[in-house]
């Protein structure tokens, strides 16, 4: 299996930039998900195929990367975006890494 | 719009066996694929297995020997059984649509079904 290792939290102050990094144990092309999963609810899918906004998604939130290392980047952070961020692979069959928590100085 | 809710017992005993029903709404199950992934409270989410578009299926490796997934398309339902439940197997289940054919993500998933594995 391909393992995706994340940070497990994160700490920024309100309108400043997040950065969540997500890296592969193998090389998994641009086949890299983002996704928020805020308190008590179902994973929503942010960013696909690395860069790729979602449908209604805003543009605050961005992906970048190929390879073995990924970026998720929040520019600016909300209140609203307190949440758990997951990076899934789908170059095999796929695996999730671990979530990053996004906490507000 | 698109719509999937899991459905089940939300107690199961260990050994015994984890039935789950999946109903979707929005999309066809002959032209989309649907996967099951789970999550263990405070942790990350697990791909169990899919249901391909065609009928076919596909599971993970550390699951096959428990798993079945099936369907019934014309009640437009996915249908998940795994054997063998431990304490380890508790925690949400979701059905998810999965754009295999498309880079893979998961782009609607349902509410999710809490399972507690426990005599």
């Amino acid at each position: 299996d391909i393992v995706l290792t994340q940070s497990p939290a994160l700490a920024v102050s309100l309108g400043q930039r997040a950065t969540i990094s997500c890296r592969a144990s193998e090389s998994v092309r641009s086949s890299m998900h983002w996704y928020q999963q805020k308190s008590g609810q179902q994973p929503k899918l942010l960013i696909y195929g690395a860069s790729n906004l979602a449908s209604g998604v805003p543009a605050r939130f961005s992906g970048s990367g190929s390879g073995t290392d990924f970026t998720f980047t929040i520019d600016p952070v909300e209140a609203d975006d307190i949440a758990t961020y997951y990076c899934q692979q789908s170059r095999n069959d796929p695996t999730f890494g671990s979530g990053t928590k996004l906490e507000i100085k | 719009q698109v719509q999937l809710k899991e459905s089940g017992p939300g107690l199961v005993q260990p050994s015994e066996t984890l039935s789950l029903t999946c109903t979707v709404s929005g999309f066809s199950l002959t032209s989309y694929s649907v996967s099951w992934v789970r999550q263990p409270s405070g942790k990350g989410p697990e791909w169990m297995g899919r249901m391909w578009y065609d009928g076919d299926t596909a599971y993970n490796s550390a699951l096959k020997s428990r798993l079945s997934i099936s369907r019934d398309t014309s009640k437009n339902q996915v249908f998940l059984k795994m054997n063998s439940l431990q304490t380890d197997d508790t925690g949400t289940y979701y059905c998810t649509r999965d754009r295999i054919l498309r880079l893979g993500y998961f782009d609607y998933w349902g509410q999710g079904v809490m399972v507690t594995v426990s005599s």
